[in-house]
């Protein structure tokens, strides 16, 4: 398996413009979890899934802020419109049930000027 | 509010020096500890998933305990090399959720010739 997969790796833009971000989790992993890093807050998880269904996205920063896990193998990240304030490096994880072990993605760096 | 602390938050030794860090986390309601592994520009690879009080396990120069009556996690490293140098995250899993983690700050360990 090639691992959880994030695209794109890196994406700058410009305030008030639409990001997305996409994650292909491994295959036969039932949750797939939302991360952003900064420097003031660390990793800090933002939503997860299960079965394809959010379970908990207390940590989604606000409204501008929406994913979407439409099947087993894909899941976006979309914020809109973005603000400087959200650059930071956003993972994605996925995991099964038995061991609970959370498999990242490369992650994907969002710079917004 | 679950809080997972860990100590020291940095530490620099010399290659062939034996360390260790600790995360402290609540010892109610305990689930299970993951611990994980960051290099610099990587995304976090899991080392141990720890369930059971008692617990000791190991990958190579690497092992840990966990105490889940006093709260406590213990990462060894055996021998420290250069490639071990990363920032080391206990994450804990918050109760009733199963799978969702909370991450500690990390431990950045520099390894020297």
């Amino acid at each position: 398996d090639a691992g959880v997969i994030q695209s794109p790796r890196h994406e700058v833009t410009e305030m008030g413009q639409e990001v997305t971000l996409r994650c292909k989790p491994i295959s036969g992993h039932n949750s797939l979890f939302w991360y952003r890093q900064t420097m003031m807050r660390g990793l800090e998880l933002l939503i997860y899934f299960n079965n394809n269904v959010p379970i908990d996205d207390s940590g989604m920063p606000e409204d501008r802020f929406s994913a979407k896990m439409p099947n087993a193998s894909f899941s976006t990240l979309k914020i809109q419109p973005s603000e400087p304030r959200d650059s930071a490096v956003y993972f994605c994880a996925s995991s099964d049930s038995a061991t609970g072990e959370q498999f990242f993605g490369p992650g994907t760096r969002l710079t917004v000027l | 509010i679950l809080n997972v602390e860990q100590s020291p938050q940095s530490l620099h030794v010399q290659e062939g020096d034996s360390t260790n860090f600790t995360c402290s986390f609540p010892s109610s309601n305990f689930y299970a500890l993951h611990w994980y592994r960051w290099e610099t520009a990587k995304s976090p690879e899991a080392l141990f998933v720890m369930t059971l009080n008692g617990d000791e396990k190991k990958k190579g120069r690497i092992s840990a305990t966990l105490n889940t009556k006093e709260g406590y996690s213990y990462l060894y490293i055996k021998g420290s090399q250069p490639e071990d140098s990363a920032t080391y995250l206990c994450a804990f899993i918050v109760p009733g959720t199963a799978s969702k983690l909370t991450f500690g700050t990390g431990t950045r360990l520099q390894v020297t010739l």
